[in-house]
């Protein structure tokens, strides 16, 4: 298996502009997270799906923010419109049920100017 | 919101010697995960802990779980170089996954 998919690994855009980051989870895998890390803030639990429908989404800092699931293969975290302080590494990643290991994906860097 | 306190932040251990991590959480739950991240990588999961008691090794790292405590522990063994990196303890607290800080270990020759 190819482990959890994540693109673009990197993206700089300017204030004001919309953000999509995409995520390909690992096959069978029913559950699907979203994180943020930042030195500041460390790592934060944006919002997770099991089932492709949303569980909570609690960590979800504003309405700037929005994911979706259409697809047991594919999530979307979109930031409209960006902001300098949306800079982070964001995370995703899967897991075959609650209890079981989370697999991450490499990670995508954005830089927000 | 649950809170989970990771220390020491920052640990510098010589090769060959022993220490242990501490994770504490703030409230009741009884599965708690162990992730590594080497500098700027990814995160790999290295424990997966379900129940009161739980013990689990692989190879010089040995995780333990006290839910009564609500203290989880990452023992190193005769540490090599190769086990630098930070480590973080994670707690599912029912609807949310919370993330320690995290320790950053640095192994010196």
């Amino acid at each position: 298996d190819a482990g959890v998919i994540q693109s673009p690994r990197h993206e700089v855009t300017e204030m004001g502009q919309e953000v999509t980051l995409r995520c390909k989870p690992i096959s069978g895998h029913d559950y699907l997270f979203w994180y943020r890390q930042t030195m500041m803030r460390g790592l934060e639990l944006l919002i997770y799906f099991n089932n492709n429908v949303p569980i909570d989404d609690s960590g979800m800092p504003e309405d700037r923010f929005s994911a979706k699931m259409p697809n047991a293969s594919f999530s979307t975290l979109k930031i409209q419109p960006s902001e300098p302080r949306d800079s982070a590494v964001y995370f995703c990643a899967s897991s075959r049920n609650r209890g079981y290991e989370q697999y991450f994906g490499p990670g995508t860097r954005l830089t927000v100017t | 919101e649950l809170k989970v306190e990771q220390n020491p932040l920052f640990l510098s251990m010589q090769e060959g010697k022993n220490y242990t991590i501490y994770c504490n959480y703030s409230t009741t739950s009884d599965r708690l995960y162990w992730y590594r991240q080497d500098p700027g990588k990814s995160l790999e999961s290295l424990f997966v802990l379900l129940s009161n008691g739980a013990v689990k090794q692989e190879g010089r790292l040995m995780a333990s779980l006290d839910t009564k405590a609500r203290l989880s522990t990452l023992h190193i063994t005769a540490a090599v170089h190769d086990l630098s990196a930070t480590y973080f303890c994670a707690v599912d607290g029912g609807n949310q996954f919370y993330f320690g800080t995290g320790t950053s270990l640095t192994v010196i020759p």
